[in-house]
Formats: structure tokens, sequence, C-alpha cells
């Protein structure tokens, strides 16, 4: 069956520009995670999405980033006004359920460069 | 907070030769261990996980075991193949949804 799907697999943008990523999880997966994988600072927990309860938005790393996710399926991370520092791979993760039961399946991930 | 550490790549072995990587975490209470791996051009998957003390997760010839006196899930393998190569990522997770808290990776090559 089809995986987690994210877009666009590259996206270079000027700083200052805001950016938009796509996540599309497994069909029928109520948990959606965005990580995000940097040199500086490796695989980091960005926010957490479990059914229609309210994310967890506790490793946004500043107000410039956000994310939602519209009818339980796909998400959309931005971030405003971006940096040279947000430079990263954006990786979304989808589970049948969120909870340590249930394996979190990973995106190919999306490359953001800032120049 | 939890952390992960593990050690530093890259790792280049022969193939057939015994693996260790070295995981140790921080953490209040007992959370879940994972071990990722990322091939080259792949995404992220879970290798194997263990969720509570002693335990020990298995697959493809991995292993790691649980230990909550050394806090360590070192990652074990008999004989890799070139095909293991890959960056192997320890992680933990403590209630809250299963968030992940993840090492810096180990990079290993395995060579003919």
């Amino acid at each position: 069956g089809a995986g987690v799907s994210q877009s666009p697999s590259n996206k270079v943008t000027e700083k200052g520009k805001d950016v938009e990523l796509r996540c599309d999880p497994i069909s029928g997966h109520t948990a959606l995670y965005w990580y995000r994988q940097s040199l500086g600072q490796g695989l980091e927990f960005l926010i957490y999405f479990q059914g229609n309860s309210a994310p967890d938005k506790s490793g946004l790393p500043s107000d410039r980033f956000s994310a939602e996710r519209t009818g339980g399926s796909v998400s959309t991370l931005t971030i405003q006004r971006t940096q040279q520092e947000d430079s990263a791979v954006y990786l979304c993760a989808s589970s049948l359920v969120g909870g340590e039961s249930y394996e979190q399946y990973f995106g190919p991930g999306t490359r953001l460069t800032v120049t | 907070g939890n952390s992960v550490t593990q050690m530093e790549g890259p790792v280049t072995l022969s193939e057939e030769a015994f693996l260790t990587i070295n995981c140790t975490y921080t953490a209040t209470g007992y959370p879940s261990l994972f071990w990722y791996v990322q091939y080259p051009g792949e995404g992220l998957q879970l290798l194997l996980k263990a969720t509570k003390a002693d335990d020990k997760g298995s697959n493809k010839g991995f292993e790691a075991t649980y230990r909550k006196e050394t806090t360590s899930f070192h990652l074990e393998k008999g004989s890799v193949q070139v095909s293991d190569s890959a960056v192997y990522f320890c992680a933990l997770s403590k209630g809250g949804g299963n968030k992940l808290t993840f090492g810096t990776g180990t990079q290993l090559k395995v060579e003919l």
C-alpha cells in the first residue's frame, strides 16, 4: 500500500520568504508527527497531531513555525520569514494511533535550503 | 529532559564482522526504546524496539537489550553484510503520544 508521502522533495528559498511543506499520511492513521533533521541539531521532534485533539506543539523552535492538519489527514508545515538556520530535512511520520505500541512510518522528507 | 547518546561514526567493518553500536539514555521512569535505520536514499524505518526493562528487541539479525541498570540499549549483530550499510538511530519515547527523542545517528559502512 501507499506509504507516507511528502512534497516537495526539495525546496530552495530565499531568506525571509515563507514556505509550506506538505505531508500525506498513510490512510487511516490518526497520529501524525513532524520532525526536523539538521546537521547542527540532529533529529528533533516538532509537532504531533492525534485525531481531533489539540496538537502538541512543544517541539516547534519559534513562532515562525506552524502546522495544521485538515480533515484528520493531510498536514502542512508552514515556516514564515525563513532563516538560514531553518535549512534541514523535514520529516513527516504517521502511525495508526499515537502510542508506543504503534510503529511510526516515515516519509522521504523535504530538503529545505534557505539561501 | 530526555536525551539519547550514541557512539559517533562512521563505523567501518568488514563483511561478517561483529557489530556493536552503543546507546545510552537519560529519562525518568521507564521509556520505550527503539532503533531506527536509514538506508541510503530511503526514509527512516523502525528496526527494533523494547518497551520494558530486560526486554530484547530483534529483527533482521540485529538485537538490542533494554538494560535499566546501565540505561543502555546497545545494538548488536553477529555478522554484518554490505547491505547493512546505513545510518542507525537510537531513540526513546516516554508517554505523550510516542514523540521520539533521537540520538545523533551512527553511520555504518560495511566493506567486502
